[in-house]
């Protein structure tokens, strides 16, 4: 049984550029939700999807989008890369935004 | 924003002691969370408190839920090396669906 699985486990990026990252949920799970996690600091939400649409969205601007596909895959869209973007992204995948979620083990980046 | 405060910050044992941690947050919640997290790597779901709940355990863990104080505490009985990690509380938010909100979490360091 497939857990949660994210790509790539690292990146390195320099400011301005864009980024997209990509997630997998557990199987069974059909959604998805977006953590930013700082170093030294717990995650804070960036948004969820559920049945292709953004359902709920945390406290990030709007350089920060994403999407969800039919198989309930997504990605996460950064945009104009700030040095304060540097975290490990993590994403997590519950069955109709029930408790609890699943974690995958995360997107590392770095900005330079 | 960081809805839970884990106390303490750091916390260092032996191997067989006990480990007790503490969590406190602000506002009325539908339940509470506790997730470990190994250096580097995603979140691993521990245990689920709703909030018409007072004690509940699995394994060696056991969890307290006060809602009129809106603290909880996890108790992690005769601790093992393999313990050692990061432990965060999470919430939701009565009328937030899913979105979790951590602390900043505990560093719990188990010497063999």
């Amino acid at each position: 049984d497939a857990g949660v699985t994210q790509s790539p486990t690292h990146l390195i990026k320099t400011r301005g550029q864009q980024v997209t990252l990509r997630c997998s949920p557990k199987s069974g799970h059909d959604t998805v939700s977006w953590y930013q996690q700082a170093l030294g600091q717990g995650p804070q939400f960036i948004f969820q999807y559920y049945e292709e649409e953004e359902r709920q969205r945390g406290n990030f601007p709007d350089r920060f989008s994403g999407h969800q596909f039919p198989n309930y895959s997504s990605e996460l869209n950064v945009n104009a890369l700030l040095l304060g973007d540097s975290a490990l992204y993590l994403c997590a995948s519950s069955l109709r935004g029930g408790q609890p979620q699943h974690f995958g083990d995360g997107t590392r980046l770095s900005i330079l | 924003s960081q809805q839970g405060e884990e106390d303490p910050q750091a916390l260092s044992i032996q191997e067989g002691e006990n480990a007790t941690m503490n969590c406190s947050y602000k506002t009325s919640i539908n339940n509470l969370q506790w997730y470990r997290q190994n250096s580097g790597r995603g979140l691993v779901h521990l245990i689920l408190i709703r909030s018409n709940e007072r004690e509940k355990h699995s394994g060696r863990l056991r969890v307290t839920l006060d809602t009129s104080k809106k603290s909880s505490s996890l108790l992690i009985t005769a601790s093992r090396a393999a313990d050692t990690a990061s432990y965060f509380c999470a919430t939701v938010l009565t009328g937030a669906n899913s979105k979790l909100t951590f602390g900043k979490g505990i560093t719990l360091s188990v010497r063999p």
